[in-house]
C-alpha cells in the first residue's frame, strides 16, 4: 500500500525566506505526482503537476522536483509572502488512485 | 465554466438519516473522486469512477454509496448515517490523455457534514 509523508507538518517563517517542503512515498511505481495549496475551509487548488517521466516543474516562485527512485519529490518556494500561507499538501497517483499525504502547515509573517 | 461544484455546501444529519451529496463536473472530466477530509487523517478516497456508469471504490468505502450515471455527474450517498461520517467531503474530477497517465485533479468547494 502507497504510504505518503509529508515533513515538516508545520512551518513558520518570516516574510522573505526561501522554503523546501518535503514529501515522500513508499511505492516508486507511480504515474505522476501532484502539488495542492489549500486554504482554511476552502478546496484544494492543483499548483504543479510532475509526470514521472519529469524531474521538475516550474510556475513563478515555486519549483517542484521529483526524485522517483528515492521515493522523493520537494516543492520550493522562493521569496516566501505572507499570501503563500496555506496548507501545501502532495498527491501520488498509482494507476486511478491517488494517495495524498497529511499536508504541511505553513505560516509567513510579515 | 464553473469547473466541480458540490451540493450542498453544508448539512446537519441526524444519526440514522439518509442524504445524497452531488458533484457536478462541466470540464467533461472521465475521471471522478469522492474524498474525505478529517484533522490529522489527511484525504481519504472513498469511491471513484473511470467513466459513466462505472464505479469502484477506494480506501474507506464502508458507509458510502456511489452513482455516475452521467458523465458530468457524480453522487455520493449515504443510506443511514453516523457520526463517525461527520467530516469535509471533497469531489474532484481529471481527464486523461489516451493511454497516459491522469492529468491535474480540480476539486470542488466541499461539503460540510455534521451528524448528531
Amino acid at each position: 500500500k502507497q504510504e505518503v509523508t509529508q515533513i515538516p507538518a508545520a512551518l513558520s517563517v518570516p516574510e522573505g525566506e526561501n522554503l523546501v517542503l518535503n514529501c515522500s512515498f513508499t511505492d516508486s511505481a507511480i504515474y505522476n505526482l501532484q502539488w495542492f495549496r489549500q486554504d482554511p475551509g476552502k478546496g484544494l487548488t492543483s499548483l504543479l503537476l510532475i509526470q514521472s517521466s519529469q524531474r521538475e516543474q516550474t510556475s513563478g516562485r515555486l519549483n517542484a522536483s521529483l526524485d522517483k527512485s528515492s521515493g522523493r519529490s520537494t516543492l520550493y518556494i522562493a521569496a516566501s509572502q505572507p499570501g503563500d500561507s496555506a496548507t501545501y499538501l502532495c498527491a501520488v497517483m498509482g494507476s486511478y488512485i491517488p494517495t495524498f499525504g497529511r499536508g504541511t502547515s505553513l505560516i509567513v509573517h510579515p | 465554466n464553473a469547473g466541480v461544484t458540490q451540493t450542498p455546501k453544508f448539512r446537519v444529519l441526524k444519526t440514522g438519516q439518509s442524504m445524497t451529496l452531488l458533484c457536478a463536473q462541466d470540464m467533461n472530466h472521465e475521471y471522478m473522486y469522492w474524498y474525505r477530509q478529517d484533522p490529522g487523517m489527511g484525504l481519504r478516497l472513498i469511491h471513484y469512477s473511470v467513466g459513466e456508469g462505472t464505479t469502484a471504490k477506494g480506501e474507506v468505502p464502508d458507509g458510502y454509496n456511489v452513482s455516475r450515471l452521467k458523465k458530468q455527474n457524480f453522487l455520493l450517498g449515504l443510506e443511514s448515517a453516523a457520526p463517525s461520517q461527520t467530516s469535509v467531503y471533497f469531489c474532484a474530477s481529471s481527464r486523461t490523455v489516451a493511454g497516459g497517465p491522469l492529468e491535474t485533479q480540480y476539486f470542488g468547494p466541499g461539503t460540510r457534514l455534521l451528524v448528531l
